[in-house]
């Protein structure tokens, strides 16, 4: 019973495709984000949403672009993907008042 | 804005030793504390949290930590590791007013030697 489960767990594309990573959280929690765990395994968060309010990390390049369908999916669009752009990607969900962060077994993307 | 720092990069240490993981963190308000363990083509789990209370934070297999805010620090303990505690740990801090974010430590990777 995976609180939360995110697709594809592994995703290698070519320079200058579109892809979607997607994420889904069965806790109730109200709040999901969206972190970039680098090559030297350094975690940064990109987003974190919730129904209220999106505050986007300013170094995130507006090629990536959270979208909620509801409270309990938080997906990851990204277009023309870099080299660069290769990383682990971890989506998360808290409670409001607990602050404690569960975490998806993230989706490697490797772009080609 | 709030920083971690985690002092080591990587620890080996042998089995049934005792282990120390150093976090240092700074913020200019009460700080919300944690520590994260991922296992190789994982997930991060949680281990332990630190809201408030008893500065001694006791956590799953085994680890435990202390908050001390005189020297913002947060160091994992453990008293005697295992082959299976080979993973990285990642130590976080959440601020009370934006509470939601957490930001992560460089993480430290613990290698178990038998």
């Amino acid at each position: 019973d995976t609180a939360v489960s995110q697709t594809p767990k592994y995703l290698v594309t070519q320079m200058g495709n579109d892809k979607s990573i997607k994420c889904e959280q069965n806790l109730g929690h109200d709040t999901m984000y969206w972190y970039k765990q680098d090559s030297k395994k350094f975690l940064k968060i990109m987003f974190s949403y919730n129904n209220k309010e999106l505050i986007i990390n300013e170094t995130v390049p507006n090629r990536f672009s959270p979208k909620s369908p509801d409270k309990a999916h938080l997906n990851l669009h990204i277009n023309s993907l870099e080299l660069g752009d290769s990383a682990v990607y971890f989506c998360a969900s808290s409670q409001r008042t607990m602050d404690e962060a569960f975490f998806g077994q993230g989706t490697r993307l490797t772009v080609v | 804005a709030q920083s971690v720092t985690q002092l080591d990069s990587q620890v080996p240490v042998f089995e049934e030793a005792p282990v120390e993981l150093r976090c240092n963190y700074s913020s200019s308000v009460s700080v919300y504390l944690f520590w994260y363990v991922q296992y190789p083509n994982q997930g991060l789990q949680l281990l332990l949290k630190y809201l408030s209370g008893s500065t001694l934070v006791k956590g799953i297999n085994g680890f435990e930590a202390e908050f001390n805010k005189s020297q913002t620090s947060f160091h994992l303990r453990k008293p005697s590791v295992h082959i299976s505690d080979t993973a990285e740990y990642f130590c976080a801090v959440s601020d009370g007013r934006s509470a939601r974010q957490l930001t992560f430590g460089s993480g430290t990777q613990l290698t178990v030697l038998p």
